[in-house]
C-alpha cells in the first residue's frame, strides 16, 4: 500500500517540552511539506523539503525544526520556542510541481 | 493581500443541484492550481488538479481555470449531502516549490 503515514494521531505536551512528529511516505516522493491548521483556518506552510539532506522555511517556521536525512522521512520537531502550538499538523507528500497528497494528520495539544 | 482567496461560506445548496466554488489568486506567473476537499477532523485529500485555462472534467467534477483572471473555480454537479465538506483551492507559486492554499469555502448539501 502506497501512502503517507504520521504518528502519532494525537499528542499532548507539556509547557517547555519538546516534541518530534513523524512522517515517512513510501510513494517515492522527492518533496515533503509540514503545514499548521487551526481550527476554521486554512493551510500554513511550516517547513517544507525537495531533496535528502535539504529543506526551507516556508511562512511560520519559528519554534520548529525538520530534518531530511532520508527520502523516505521528514520528522517535525515543535520545540519549546513556539508558544502557541496546539494545532492540527499535516505532511504532504509531492513530485516537485505537481499535486500534494496528505498523511491523516497529528492533533497536538499542550496541556 | 492574500495568495489565495475564497469565500468562506458556509454554501448552502439543496441535494441534486450544482454547486459552484470559486478561488483567486495574486501570483500570475502561478503554473498549476488544485482543489482539495477536507471533512472535519480529516486531512485534506485531492479532487482536481487543473494546468491550463479552459475546463476540466472528472465524473461530477468540473474545474475551471482562467488566468488571465486569475480566478479558479470548482461545479459540483448532482450534489449529494455527502459532498458536505470544506473544499480548499491551492496554487502552486512560479517557482514550483511552494503552494498557497485558501482558507476554504464550506459547503453544505442540504437533503
Amino acid at each position: 500500500d502506497g501512502g503517507i503515514t504520521q504518528s502519532p494521531k494525537y499528542l499532548f505536551r507539556k509547557e517547555g517540552q519538546n516534541v518530534t512528529l513523524s512522517c515517512e511516505q513510501n510513494l517515492n516522493h522527492d518533496a515533503m511539506y509540514w503545514y499548521r491548521q487551526d481550527p476554521g483556518q486554512g493551510l500554513r506552510l511550516i517547513y517544507y523539503s525537495q531533496i535528502v539532506n535539504d529543506f526551507q522555511k516556508g511562512d511560520i517556521a519559528e519554534g520548529y525544526s525538520v530534518s531530511r536525512e532520508k527520502k523516505e522521512s521528514f520528522p517535525l520537531t515543535v520545540t519549546s520556542a513556539q508558544k502557541n502550538p496546539t494545532a492540527f499538523y499535516l505532511c504532504a507528500s509531492s513530485i516537485v510541481g505537481r499535486e500534494q497528497f496528505f498523511g491523516p494528520g497529528t492533533r497536538l495539544t499542550v496541556l | 493581500q492574500k495568495e489565495v482567496e475564497q469565500n468562506s461560506g458556509p454554501l448552502s445548496v439543496p441535494e441534486g443541484a450544482i454547486a459552484s466554488l470559486n478561488c483567486t489568486y495574486s501570483d500570475r506567473g502561478s503554473q498549476s492550481f488544485f482543489w482539495y476537499r477536507q471533512y472535519s477532523g480529516k486531512s485534506p485529500e485531492l479532487i482536481m488538479s487543473i494546468y491550463s485555462n479552459g475546463d476540466k472534467e472528472d465524473g461530477r467534477f468540473t474545474a475551471q481555470l482562467n488566468k488571465a483572471s486569475q480566478y479558479v473555480s470548482l461545479l459540483i454537479r448532482d450534489s449529494q449531502p455527502s459532498d458536505s465538506a470544506t473544499y480548499l483551492c491551492a496554487v502552486n507559486a512560479n517557482n514550483f516549490n511552494k503552494f498557497y492554499f485558501g482558507s476554504g469555502t464550506k459547503l453544505n448539501v442540504k437533503p
